[in-house]
């Protein structure tokens, strides 16, 4: 199954735009690559999704590579209240359903 | 507004006394799941629902039950709770399975169980 790989933590100075890395190095062909979100405690927040192109949103970028082994999500202008913790997820699909697939994330700290 | 709801956000229990967490969704969706966070081990599925009637195991199944009798309620029920369920609950939903991508997971706001 698809799994995927996120740095543990980074930093990123508020009003530059923050990029997250994640490899997914084995998802098969139909598989989407989502991106969510967790500020402390609360309910993982969706951001966006993309399967082959490139993506863009109200709240973020998506980058996929032409191979599809790895993808990046862009905050264009991060500020304080971006700091949080980044799942980089894809969407096992199977015949008895799908399931989402989440990591360990990256811990986005946003620097004054 | 569309939301996942789950009830109780925190709930102190002992060993061995049966408890339910619920979930409800009030936007139609098809899929249902579960999962438990803990630190250093990121989210975890539990159990995932495709539609009524129809559930399947995760990744960590073992203590834990649900059911699902109508399309909008998800129980997670654990029989006999031990220290090791000791979590951070999350309940979610999606439209439908087959939707693939157009339909991300929405998420309630968690329910924190410790078992003492």
């Amino acid at each position: 199954d698809a799994k995927t790989t996120q740095p543990t933590s980074m930093d990123c100075a508020e009003g530059r735009a923050a990029n997250l890395p994640c490899n997914h190095s084995t998802i098969s062909g139909n598989e989407y690559v989502y991106w969510y979100r967790q500020i402390h405690s609360q309910g993982p927040q969706y951001i966006i999704h993309g399967l082959k192109n490139n993506e863009t949103n109200e709240m973020a970028s998506l980058i996929i590579t032409e191979d599809r082994k790895s993808s990046t999500l862009i905050l264009p202008h991060a500020t304080l209240r971006d700091t949080a913790v980044y799942y980089c997820i894809v969407r096992v699909n199977r015949d008895t359903g799908n399931q989402f697939y989440f990591g360990t994330g990256t811990s986005l700290t946003v620097i004054p | 507004e569309a939301q996942v709801t789950q009830n109780p956000r925190y709930l102190i229990t002992v060993t061995g006394k049966k408890l339910t967490v619920t979930c409800s969704q009030n936007m139609n969706h098809e899929y249902m799941s579960w999962y438990r966070q803990d630190p250093g081990l990121g989210l975890r599925q539990i159990y995932y629902s495709m539609n009524v009637e129809v559930t399947d195991k995760g990744d960590v199944p073992e203590g834990y039950k649900v059911s699902r009798k109508e399309k909008r309620n998800f129980p997670l029920i654990l029989e006999s709770p031990s220290p090791n369920q000791t979590s951070l609950y999350f309940c979610a939903s999606s439209l439908n399975y087959r939707a693939w991508g157009s339909s991300p997971l929405h998420f309630g706001n968690g329910t924190r169980l410790t078992v003492t």
